[in-house]
């Protein structure tokens, strides 16, 4: 049983626009929320985080949205670049426990 | 600061042979450590778990299996590997499980690609 949907699992945007990543957990005991970005033959890297206390977090042009109330979570990228263009996963851990992975979101931003 | 080694990068290997990939944490002690597969296109799938040295979870039945001999080593074997085998293996590490730490997320390798032909 998949514990975190995230959606679209693809997604096409133009250099500028907004890119925004979608992911929903079920675990009341997740209290930290991670996204990763990995680059087509490397590994994934964590990018952003945020804890449940927070309803917002902000790195540069990349936002995470976190509504607790109704366990969903969003990544969004600001004026979206080609070299964004890679495949985005949100995860849900708890400290007592493993991460749980969304399926992942290939993003690609087109010039 | 803290590195994950992962080697080989590339590896080719026929049906039938046995597997032996690598990784070590440097910078940190008493890591969660964690074997990934991906399937190209595909999402993460977790292969095995350690929280400590001998200490290994599977999450998957497969002829796969791993070992943890050392605090910050951790290998992936296989006696004789199978085509769907085939993917991209990732090693990861996190802060160890209980402990308090703000970032808890995972430091990821940078992959074994292996193809078995």
């Amino acid at each position: 049983q998949q514990q975190v949907k995230q959606s679209p699992q693809s997604l096409i945007v133009q250099k500028g626009g907004i890119s925004i990543i979608n992911c929903a957990y079920e675990n009341t005991a997740f209290d930290y929320f991670p996204w990763y970005q990995q680059f087509p033959g490397k590994g994934p890297a964590l990018l952003i985080a945020i804890r449940p206390d927070v309803s917002e977090k902000k790195e540069g042009r990349f936002t995470i949205s976190f509504n607790k109330s109704a366990k969903q979570f969003s990544l969004h990228i600001m004026d979206s670049q080609p070299g964004d263009s890679a495949t985005y996963f949100c995860a849900a851990n708890s400290r007592a426990g493993k991460s749980t992975f969304g399926d992942g979101t290939t993003l690609t931003v087109k010039p | 600061s803290q590195t994950i080694h992962q080697w080989p990068a590339t590896l080719v290997q026929p049906v039938g042979s046995p597997l032996s990939l690598e990784c070590t944490v440097e910078g940190t002690s008493n890591p969660n450590l964690y074997w990934y597969r991906q399937a190209a296109g595909r999402g993460l799938q977790l292969l095995f778990y350690s929280v400590g040295i001998g200490q290994i979870s599977s999450e998957v039945p497969q002829n796969l299996s791993a070992s943890r001999p050392q605090d910050r080593q951790f290998i992936l074997s296989s006696k004789k590997l199978l085509l769907s085998d085939s993917g991209f293996y990732l090693c990861a590490w996190s802060v160890h499980t209980g402990s308090y730490f703000l970032n808890y997320g995972y430091t990821f390798g940078s992959g074994t690609r292996l193809t078995v032909v």
